[in-house]
């Protein structure tokens, strides 16, 4: 069975760079894309960017350009999503989500990412 | 990108229908039949309800449809049912190869 698995909540100060995981599995991991959405505490769905795990390619939301990397390991069957120079308002629930058909059919459990001094 | 624009709320009493709107562009909505609706309860993730527009995945309701007409999609629920009150988010691929998502609405089953 297609699993993502996230990895646990981080706490951050501003200013520093987080680094979460999403572990595949159930499915050939090279054969689609992993997308990564962030929910602000009461706010809606926010698109940040996809990684291609099968050459790496990647697509970032504007407002993310020079801030965020996303990366896959495939001998381990893991995305990455690292976002630099965090500020307050990052505070949020992290998503990675599988693209089948343009859209997210599997989705991991959510990595709360706390920044506050 | 600016966000897909969606109602901030609906609600019907369970047995009715409802419809939830999605409004783009022709940069995103009106350009490719890739519209996706999800649901989602508190504290879950999200799950997808409806893709390619109007294709359902497998172990939805098919009390759950969804339609487009130029840079509008909607999402109708039937047969309200109270395990249906959640919040709903369309989502679209756009021209520059990103997704974009609605700012969400609040169903409410009276």
């Amino acid at each position: 069975q297609v699993q993502l698995v996230q990895s646990g909540a981080e706490m951050k100060k501003p200013g520093a760079s987080v680094k979460v995981s999403c572990k595949a599995s159930g499915y050939t991991f090279t054969g689609y894309y992993i997308h990564w959405v962030r929910q602000a505490p009461g706010q809606g769905l926010e698109w940040m960017g996809r990684i291609d795990p099968k050459n790496g390619g990647t697509n970032y939301a504007q407002r993310f350009q020079g801030r965020v990397t996303m990366t896959g390991d495939t001998s381990i069957t893991t995305a990455y999503m690292e976002l630099n120079t965090l500020k307050s308002d990052d505070t949020a629930v992290y998503y990675c989500t599988r693209d089948r058909a343009v859209a997210g059919d599997f989705w991991g459990q959510g990595t709360l990412v706390t920044v506050s001094s | 990108q600016s966000a897909l624009t969606q109602p901030a709320s609906v609600s019907g009493s369970p047995g009715q229908s409802i419809t939830i709107s999605c409004t783009g562009t022709s940069s995103d909505v009106g350009a490719y039949n890739y519209v996706s609706w999800y649901q989602q309860h508190p504290g879950k993730a999200p799950e997808v309800m409806i893709y390619g527009v109007s294709n359902r995945p497998s172990g939805v309701s098919n009390r759950f449809s969804g339609s487009k007409s130029g840079i509008t999609a909607s999402l109708t629920i039937s047969g309200l049912q109270a395990e249906d009150e959640a919040d709903y988010y369309c989502n679209s691929y756009t021209s520059k190869g990103t997704w974009v998502f609605g700012g969400g609405t609040k169903l409410t089953v009276l």
